[in-house]
This record gives C-alpha cells, structure tokens and sequence, in this order.
C-alpha cells in the first residue's frame, strides 16, 4: 500500500481482556517498529523486527506483551490480561533499511475500560 | 543516545517565523540531529535532518551551531496549519535509517493563532 496501515483505528476493551492490534507495512520494507504513545508524551520504543525476526525487543514493558511478524510483512502486536494503564496509541512503523524513509502508520487507540 | 531537551509548548501567529531551540549537549560524533512533526491523530513525520551548520528544505532549515550542543528548527512563515508537536531527536545514522528504535522525549508543542 501506500502508507503503513494500522487496524482497528479505535478499540474499546474491558480490564482483563486480550487484544490484537494489527500493522501492514510499506510493501518491501524490512524493518518494522512498535510505539506506544500515552497523551502528552512522545512515542516509547517496543519492539522492531527485521524481517520475521525480533532484533530488539527491549521496549515491551512486561511478558503480557508479544508480538509477531510471521512472513515478514504484517505484525501483529498481541496485549494479554489487559490494564487500564494499557491505554495509549499504538503506532507502528517502517523502514526500508539503508535508506531514510521511517514512516508511521496513524496508529491503534486502545482504551481499557 | 544523547538526551535532548525542548520547550514543552510556544505560541505563534500565522506569517510569522517560528524557531524551536533543542539542547544536546552529549551529542557524540556520528550522531546526527533529525525533527518530527506529529499533527493529532497521525504519526510522527520526518521533516529535517543535519550534522552541522544549515541545512534547508522545502519546509524549514535547521540551524546547528559549531559545537553541536544545540540546533534550531526555523519554520518560515508558519499557518494554522503547522500547529503540531515537534520532535527533536539525536542518533547515528543507523538510527535514523531504520536499523536501530528512535528515542523520542516530550517534544514542543507548537500553536499557531489567527
């Protein structure tokens, strides 16, 4: 596609639920980033793949968060048991490594209620 | 990667000119200094990027004096339309071209009046 698409745009879940957030890159780009943005703050690293592969996933905050890339292509972030303090945007990124061109999606918001 | 710092919030109006400063004074020498703009709802986007002294596009210049501690994102001309918050971010080139995550801090959050 054009851009990075993310879906849902929105999404509403209870306290202990599990969801799935989804991410389609720019097509033929290798690398791939999860953000997570609370309001006033600048986007927190996650995760980023290059290809199907996690390369650093320092950024997810506990083990209730997994993420995948199973072709190489579209991620999907996966929150288990969630909080209410897991409410934030979820933006995910691309690159086509060895050149600029870091483009974001316009991300995920996920409410806990 | 080096730390920055930014005001939290300007004001401006439309037609003027608008300069964000960004501190960085453990800047090392392969970083580079590079600024996204995040409108609500969207995305940071790349908008500029330098090593040292000006550089200039179609949408601003960043100014980067000789010792690096500092740069200064100039928006000329500003409309109601560049009210976003702006992103100072430092890293080498690996960063920046997708090989390494980007570390993003508060940012400047920038509005323009009628």
């Amino acid at each position: 596609g054009a851009g990075v698409s993310q879906t849902p745009s929105n999404k509403v879940t209870e306290k202990g639920k599990y969801v799935e957030l989804r991410c389609d890159p720019i097509s033929g780009h290798t690398a791939l980033y999860w953000y997570r943005q609370s309001l006033g703050q600048g986007p927190e690293f996650l995760i980023y793949f290059q290809g199907t592969g996690a390369a650093d996933d320092s950024g997810l905050p506990n083990d209730r968060f997994f993420a995948v890339r199973p072709e190489g292509s579209v991620s999907t972030l996966k929150i288990q048991r969630t909080e209410r303090g897991d409410s934030a945007v979820y933006l995910c990124a691309s690159s086509p490594q060895g050149n600029y061109g870091y483009t974001f999606g316009s991300g995920t918001r996920l409410t806990v209620v | 990667l080096a730390k920055t710092t930014q005001p939290i919030s300007m004001d401006s109006y439309e037609g003027q000119e608008v300069n964000i400063t960004c501190s960085h004074n453990n800047i090392a020498t392969n970083d580079y200094i590079t600024w996204y703009q995040q409108f609500p709802s969207q995305g940071p986007r790349f908008i500029i990027q330098g090593y040292k002294t000006k550089v200039t596009n179609e949408v601003a210049s960043l100014f980067i004096p000789a010792d690096r501690k500092s740069s200064t994102l100039s928006l000329p001309r500003v409309s109601l339309s560049d009210t976003a918050v702006y992103y100072c971010l430092v890293g080498d080139s690996f960063s920046f071209q997708g090989a390494q995550k980007l570390v993003f801090g508060q940012g400047t959050r920038l509005t323009i009046n009628p």
